[in-house]
């Protein structure tokens, strides 16, 4: 079956850092979502890419959709506290009701 | 507040027990999902219902067994499980449509299998 490489794994960085975290395929994918689950809750969705080479930002965050349709990233700038928690990407092949594939997740822990 | 309510937010269950997760969403949606998450491993998906028809069963052990009675609940009957299948159960509903369609989740139920 289809699976995501999500990397890194885990990021310890400086409040005010930037952050930079990507997911490849071994296929190709008609979408790309980028989701965070804190603890206690499910994912919520931040960014949702449709087009191949798309550039998409949500306030602080930014990602793109690869142009190959095999990968995508995930920027954060200026990261705050409340940035903490996992940072999982999701690609989906069809549209309709087909199941979401998602990496293993980037855990992201802002140190004070 | 996501719209997709999940009940019990936690559970733990003996072996020998019959139990049932809930779901419903306030979306106005037609397609649902159950994911099981387990540590250090990517949410997997277990079913997939669209017009409260099943559409996907992801090999997943008959001793988990779904029901979608309408396009707003979705319940996931649980029993003899195994110690191995404590994880969180997330729910999730989408509209379903030609375009790419977001799924929207619920915050989970933790369930422990003694």
């Amino acid at each position: 079956g289809q699976q995501l490489n999500q990397s890194p794994q885990s990021m310890f960085i400086q409040e005010g850092e930037d952050v930079s975290m990507n997911c490849t395929s071994s296929s190709i994918f008609n979408t790309w979502l980028w989701y965070k689950q804190e603890p206690g809750e499910g994912p919520v969705l931040l960014i949702a890419l449709y087009k191949a080479g798309e550039l998409t930002s949500n306030g602080r965050l930014t990602a793109q959709f690869g142009i190959t349709r095999k990968d995508s990233f995930l920027n954060i700038s200026a990261s705050i506290p409340s940035d903490v928690g996992i940072y999982f990407c999701a690609g989906l092949w069809g549209g309709g009701a087909d199941g979401l594939t998602f990496g293993k997740g980037t855990h992201l822990i802002i140190q004070p | 507040e996501t719209g997709v309510t999940q009940t019990p937010r936690h559970l733990v269950m003996g072996m020998t027990n019959k139990k049932s997760l809930k779901c419903e969403q306030h979306l106005g949606h037609n397609a649902m999902y159950w994911y099981k998450q387990s540590a250090k491993k990517p949410l997997e998906l277990m079913f997939v219902y669209s017009l409260e028809e099943r559409v996907e069963n992801n090999s997943v052990p008959s001793r988990f067994s779904p029901e979608c009675p309408n396009s707003s609940h979705l319940f996931l009957h649980l029993h003899t499980l195994q110690p191995e299948d404590s994880a969180l159960y997330l729910c999730a509903s989408s509209r379903q449509s030609k375009n790419p369609v977001i799924q929207y989740f619920g915050a989970g139920t933790r369930l422990s299998v003694l």
